[in-house]
C-alpha cells in the first residue's frame, strides 16, 4: 500500500512567521498536488507538481517536488491569519487507475494574529 | 459559479436507514469520486467513476454503492446505515479548472448515523 506522509500533523505559529510541510513517500509518483481545506468546506487544490526538482510559487507559497519524484514540501513565508488550514498533499501513481489520488492525513495550520 | 454541488449538507440517519448522497458537477470533467474524511485517516476513496457508465470500487467500498446516472450526476447510496459510517464525505471530479488540472471537491455532506 502507498502512502503519504505529512508532517507535522500540527502546526501553529504567529503572523509573519515562516514555515515548511513535508509530504514524504517511499513510492514514485507521477504528480503530486497539494490542497487547502478551510473548516466545513471541501479541499481547494493549489498547486500540481510533475518534474522531479520542479519548484512553484503561489504569492508566498513555495511548492516543491523532489527529484526522485517521492516527496514534496511546501514553504509559507510570512504567514498570515488567512493561510490557517488543513494542507493536504495528494500523489498520483505511476500506471495507476485514471486520477486516483493518494492523499496524506493532512497538516493543520493555524496562524494567530 | 462552475463546481462541484452536493445535496444534503447535513444528515441524521438511525442505523439501518438507507440515504442517497447526491452530486453534480458542471464542469464537463469526465472522471467523478466519493470520498469519505474521518479524523486521523484522512480522505478515503469508497467509489470511483472514471467515465459516464462505469464505477469502480475504491478502498473502502463495503456497505456503500453508486450510480452514475450521467455525465454531471454520481449519486453514493447507504442501503443499511451503521454507526460506523458516520463520516464526511466528498464528492469530487478530476480535470481543468481555471488552468489547474486536479480535483475540485464538494462542499461536504456531514452523516451521523445513531
Amino acid at each position: 500500500t502507498q502512502l503519504l506522509e505529512q508532517s507535522p500533523q500540527f502546526l501553529s505559529i504567529q503572523e509573519g512567521e515562516n514555515l515548511t510541510v513535508y509530504c514524504n513517500s517511499s513510492s514514485v509518483f507521477s504528480s503530486l498536488q497539494w490542497y487547502r481545506q478551510e473548516p466545513g468546506e471541501g479541499p481547494v487544490l493549489l498547486v500540481t507538481v510533475v518534474t522531479g526538482g520542479e519548484v512553484k510559487k503561489l504569492k508566498r507559497l513555495t511548492f516543491q517536488f523532489g527529484d526522485a519524484r517521492k516527496d514534496s514540501s511546501l514553504h509559507i513565508t510570512a504567514a498570515q491569519p488567512g493561510d490557517t488550514g488543513l494542507y493536504l498533499c495528494a500523489g498520483l501513481n505511476y500506471g495507476g487507475s485514471q486520477g486516483n489520488l493518494i492523499f496524506g492525513k493532512g497538516t493543520k495550520l493555524s496562524v494567530k494574529p | 459559479n462552475a463546481g462541484v454541488t452536493q445535496t444534503p449538507k447535513f444528515q441524521v440517519l438511525k442505523t439501518g436507514q438507507s440515504m442517497t448522497l447526491q452530486c453534480a458537477q458542471d464542469m464537463n470533467h469526465n472522471s467523478m469520486y466519493w470520498y469519505r474524511q474521518d479524523p486521523g485517516m484522512g480522505l478515503r476513496l469508497i467509489y470511483y467513476s472514471a467515465s459516464e457508465g462505469t464505477t469502480d470500487k475504491g478502498e473502502v467500498p463495503n456497505g456503500y454503492n453508486v450510480s452514475r446516472l450521467n455525465k454531471r450526476e454520481f449519486s453514493l447510496r447507504l442501503e443499511s446505515a451503521a454507526p460506523s459510517q458516520t463520516s464526511v464525505y466528498f464528492c469530487a471530479s478530476l480535470g481543468v479548472v481555471t488552468d489547474l488540472y486536479g480535483y475540485t471537491f464538494g462542499s461536504g455532506t456531514r452523516l451521523t448515523v445513531v
